[in-house]
Protein backbone atom coordinates (compact mmCIF):
# COMPACT_ATOMS: atom_id res chain seq x y z
CA UNK A 1 0.00 0.00 0.00
CA UNK A 2 0.98 3.63 -0.80
CA UNK A 3 2.49 5.47 2.03
CA UNK A 4 0.90 9.18 3.07
CA UNK A 5 2.25 12.00 4.15
CA UNK A 6 0.37 14.50 6.51
CA UNK A 7 1.00 17.54 8.72
CA UNK A 8 1.96 17.24 12.07
CA UNK A 9 -1.17 19.58 13.14
CA UNK A 10 -3.44 22.03 12.15
CA UNK A 11 -5.33 25.01 13.49
CA UNK A 12 -8.23 26.04 12.64
CA UNK A 13 -11.11 28.80 13.49
CA UNK A 14 -14.59 27.58 14.39
CA UNK A 15 -17.06 28.10 11.99
CA UNK A 16 -14.41 28.16 9.47
CA UNK A 17 -13.58 25.47 6.40
CA UNK A 18 -10.24 23.20 7.76
CA UNK A 19 -8.22 22.07 4.96
CA UNK A 20 -6.58 18.85 5.74
CA UNK A 21 -3.57 17.85 2.72
CA UNK A 22 -2.45 14.36 2.34
CA UNK A 23 0.25 13.31 -0.19
CA UNK A 24 0.48 9.78 -1.52
CA UNK A 25 2.54 10.53 -4.51
CA UNK A 26 3.22 6.70 -4.94
CA UNK A 27 -1.10 5.34 -5.49
CA UNK A 28 -1.43 2.99 -7.84
CA UNK A 29 -4.29 2.80 -9.98
CA UNK A 30 -6.26 0.15 -8.12
CA UNK A 31 -5.86 1.98 -4.24
CA UNK A 32 -8.78 4.19 -2.53
CA UNK A 33 -7.63 6.99 -0.51
CA UNK A 34 -9.84 6.62 3.12
CA UNK A 35 -9.87 9.13 6.03
CA UNK A 36 -10.48 8.44 9.37
CA UNK A 37 -10.57 10.70 12.49
CA UNK A 38 -9.76 9.99 15.81
CA UNK A 39 -11.54 12.04 19.16
CA UNK A 40 -9.86 12.04 22.27
CA UNK A 41 -10.25 8.44 24.10
CA UNK A 42 -12.12 7.02 21.27
CA UNK A 43 -11.67 4.73 18.32
CA UNK A 44 -11.48 6.06 15.00
CA UNK A 45 -14.14 7.03 12.78
CA UNK A 46 -14.86 6.33 9.43
CA UNK A 47 -15.29 9.76 7.52
CA UNK A 48 -15.04 9.00 3.81
CA UNK A 49 -13.18 7.42 0.79
CA UNK A 50 -12.78 7.80 -2.81
CA UNK A 51 -10.73 6.63 -5.70
CA UNK A 52 -10.69 9.25 -8.69
CA UNK A 53 -13.70 11.54 -8.45
CA UNK A 54 -14.55 14.17 -5.60
CA UNK A 55 -16.48 12.82 -3.03
CA UNK A 56 -18.71 14.24 -0.66
CA UNK A 57 -21.03 13.51 2.12
CA UNK A 58 -22.68 14.56 5.33
CA UNK A 59 -19.08 14.93 7.25
CA UNK A 60 -16.99 16.28 4.83
CA UNK A 61 -15.71 16.68 1.03
CA UNK A 62 -12.82 15.05 -0.43
CA UNK A 63 -11.00 16.59 -3.17
CA UNK A 64 -8.25 14.24 -5.12
CA UNK A 65 -6.03 15.70 -7.51
CA UNK A 66 -6.37 14.72 -11.15
CA UNK A 67 -2.80 12.93 -10.77
CA UNK A 68 -3.55 11.38 -7.66
CA UNK A 69 -0.99 12.20 -6.17
CA UNK A 70 -2.61 14.77 -3.33
CA UNK A 71 -5.65 14.92 -2.02
CA UNK A 72 -7.59 17.50 0.59
CA UNK A 73 -10.33 16.28 3.07
CA UNK A 74 -12.80 19.75 4.18
CA UNK A 75 -15.08 20.17 7.30
CA UNK A 76 -16.76 23.11 5.31
CA UNK A 77 -18.01 24.64 9.13
CA UNK A 78 -15.50 22.99 11.61
CA UNK A 79 -16.69 23.21 15.63
CA UNK A 80 -15.27 22.36 18.11
CA UNK A 81 -16.42 18.67 18.48
CA UNK A 82 -14.12 18.32 15.18
CA UNK A 83 -11.27 18.56 17.29
CA UNK A 84 -9.13 15.47 16.36
CA UNK A 85 -6.01 13.37 14.89
CA UNK A 86 -6.83 12.50 11.42
CA UNK A 87 -5.79 9.55 9.34
CA UNK A 88 -5.26 9.80 5.84
CA UNK A 89 -5.08 6.09 4.35
CA UNK A 90 -4.32 4.33 1.20
CA UNK A 91 -5.52 0.82 0.46
CA UNK A 92 -5.86 -1.07 -2.12
CA UNK A 93 -9.31 -2.59 -3.24
CA UNK A 94 -7.94 -6.32 -2.91
CA UNK A 95 -7.23 -6.01 0.75
CA UNK A 96 -8.87 -5.36 4.32
CA UNK A 97 -5.94 -4.01 6.10
CA UNK A 98 -5.62 -0.09 7.09
CA UNK A 99 -2.17 0.97 8.24
CA UNK A 100 -2.26 3.85 10.00
CA UNK A 101 0.39 6.44 10.17
CA UNK A 102 0.86 9.48 12.45
CA UNK A 103 -1.59 11.48 10.93
CA UNK A 104 -3.12 15.21 11.39
CA UNK A 105 -3.52 16.42 14.92
CA UNK A 106 -6.53 19.60 14.36
CA UNK A 107 -7.60 21.85 16.87
CA UNK A 108 -10.51 23.87 16.20
CA UNK A 109 -10.41 27.07 18.34
CA UNK A 110 -13.36 29.42 19.71
CA UNK B 1 -27.50 -0.60 16.47
CA UNK B 2 -25.60 -0.95 19.23
CA UNK B 3 -21.91 -0.73 17.52
CA UNK B 4 -18.78 -2.65 18.24
CA UNK B 5 -18.79 -3.90 22.11
CA UNK B 6 -15.79 -4.11 23.69
CA UNK B 7 -15.45 -5.13 27.67
CA UNK B 8 -13.86 -3.75 30.19
CA UNK B 9 -13.46 -0.67 29.02
CA UNK B 10 -10.25 -0.28 32.08
CA UNK B 11 -8.02 -3.27 33.04
CA UNK B 12 -5.16 -3.19 35.49
CA UNK B 13 -3.74 -6.04 35.93
CA UNK B 14 -0.07 -7.47 37.44
CA UNK B 15 2.99 -8.53 35.42
CA UNK B 16 2.40 -12.06 34.28
CA UNK B 17 -1.49 -12.60 35.38
CA UNK B 18 -3.65 -13.73 31.70
CA UNK B 19 -5.89 -10.47 30.22
CA UNK B 20 -8.69 -11.54 28.12
CA UNK B 21 -10.18 -8.61 26.06
CA UNK B 22 -13.73 -9.16 24.73
CA UNK B 23 -15.17 -8.10 21.42
CA UNK B 24 -19.05 -8.13 20.48
CA UNK B 25 -18.72 -6.84 16.50
CA UNK B 26 -21.97 -5.48 14.85
CA UNK B 27 -24.48 -7.72 13.56
CA UNK B 28 -23.89 -9.04 10.26
CA UNK B 29 -20.30 -7.90 9.89
CA UNK B 30 -18.10 -10.52 8.54
CA UNK B 31 -14.59 -8.89 9.07
CA UNK B 32 -13.40 -8.52 12.48
CA UNK B 33 -10.02 -6.94 13.33
CA UNK B 34 -8.08 -6.12 16.64
CA UNK B 35 -5.29 -3.02 16.85
CA UNK B 36 -3.31 -2.11 19.55
CA UNK B 37 -2.35 1.71 20.03
CA UNK B 38 0.27 3.09 21.99
CA UNK B 39 2.18 6.74 22.12
CA UNK B 40 5.12 5.00 20.69
CA UNK B 41 3.64 2.92 17.31
CA UNK B 42 0.44 4.62 17.10
CA UNK B 43 -2.34 2.08 16.02
CA UNK B 44 -1.17 -1.42 14.77
CA UNK B 45 -3.16 -4.50 12.95
CA UNK B 46 -2.90 -7.61 15.05
CA UNK B 47 -4.61 -9.55 13.56
CA UNK B 48 -8.61 -9.72 11.31
CA UNK B 49 -10.34 -12.63 10.84
CA UNK B 50 -13.37 -13.30 8.03
CA UNK B 51 -15.96 -15.21 9.05
CA UNK B 52 -14.74 -16.30 12.03
CA UNK B 53 -11.55 -17.80 10.50
CA UNK B 54 -7.74 -15.90 11.46
CA UNK B 55 -6.80 -14.48 7.91
CA UNK B 56 -3.62 -12.28 9.34
CA UNK B 57 -2.33 -12.28 12.54
CA UNK B 58 1.40 -11.07 11.37
CA UNK B 59 0.96 -8.02 14.00
CA UNK B 60 0.44 -10.20 16.70
CA UNK B 61 3.86 -9.11 18.84
CA UNK B 62 4.97 -12.76 19.84
CA UNK B 63 3.34 -16.24 21.51
CA UNK B 64 1.91 -14.71 24.60
CA UNK B 65 -0.57 -12.99 22.14
CA UNK B 66 -3.40 -15.23 20.84
CA UNK B 67 -7.03 -14.60 19.61
CA UNK B 68 -9.95 -16.35 18.74
CA UNK B 69 -13.69 -16.09 17.40
CA UNK B 70 -15.58 -18.55 18.32
CA UNK B 71 -18.95 -17.25 16.66
CA UNK B 72 -20.15 -14.36 14.29
CA UNK B 73 -20.65 -12.20 17.34
CA UNK B 74 -17.77 -12.64 20.07
CA UNK B 75 -14.09 -12.47 19.92
CA UNK B 76 -11.33 -12.51 22.47
CA UNK B 77 -7.59 -11.36 22.17
CA UNK B 78 -5.58 -13.19 25.26
CA UNK B 79 -2.18 -12.15 26.21
CA UNK B 80 -0.59 -14.55 28.76
CA UNK B 81 1.47 -14.01 30.43
CA UNK B 82 1.08 -9.86 30.96
CA UNK B 83 4.03 -7.75 30.39
CA UNK B 84 3.76 -3.84 31.27
CA UNK B 85 5.21 -2.99 27.58
CA UNK B 86 1.67 -4.31 26.68
CA UNK B 87 0.10 -1.78 28.65
CA UNK B 88 -1.98 0.14 25.69
CA UNK B 89 -5.42 0.84 24.35
CA UNK B 90 -6.85 -2.32 22.20
CA UNK B 91 -9.65 -1.68 19.86
CA UNK B 92 -12.25 -4.08 17.80
CA UNK B 93 -13.13 -3.18 14.52
CA UNK B 94 -15.74 -4.59 12.55
CA UNK B 95 -16.72 -4.42 8.77
CA UNK B 96 -18.94 -5.58 6.30
CA UNK B 97 -18.21 -8.06 2.92
CA UNK B 98 -18.02 -4.87 1.22
CA UNK B 99 -16.76 -2.77 4.17
CA UNK B 100 -13.65 -1.85 2.49
CA UNK B 101 -16.01 0.69 0.91
CA UNK B 102 -17.76 2.09 3.57
CA UNK B 103 -15.35 1.78 6.13
CA UNK B 104 -14.27 0.20 10.06
CA UNK B 105 -16.79 0.74 12.71
CA UNK B 106 -14.25 0.74 15.60
CA UNK B 107 -15.46 0.06 19.47
CA UNK B 108 -14.59 2.78 22.11
CA UNK B 109 -11.67 0.49 23.11
CA UNK B 110 -9.76 -1.09 25.77
CA UNK B 111 -7.11 0.42 27.78
CA UNK B 112 -4.83 -1.82 29.50
CA UNK B 113 -2.42 -1.24 31.93
CA UNK B 114 0.02 -3.99 33.24
CA UNK B 115 2.03 -2.98 36.41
Amino acid sequence: DAKTTQPPSMDCAEGRAANLPCNHSTISGNEYVYWYRQIHSQGPQYIIHGLKNNETNEMASLIITEDRKSSTLILPHATLRDTAVYYCIVKGSGTYKYIFGTGTRLKVLA
Amino acid sequence: DAGVIQSPRHEVTEMGQEVTLRCKPISGHDYLFWYRQTMMRGLELLIYFNNNVPIDDSGMPEDRFSAKMPNASFSTLKIQPSEPRDSAVYFCASSFRAGWDYGYTFGSGTRLTVV
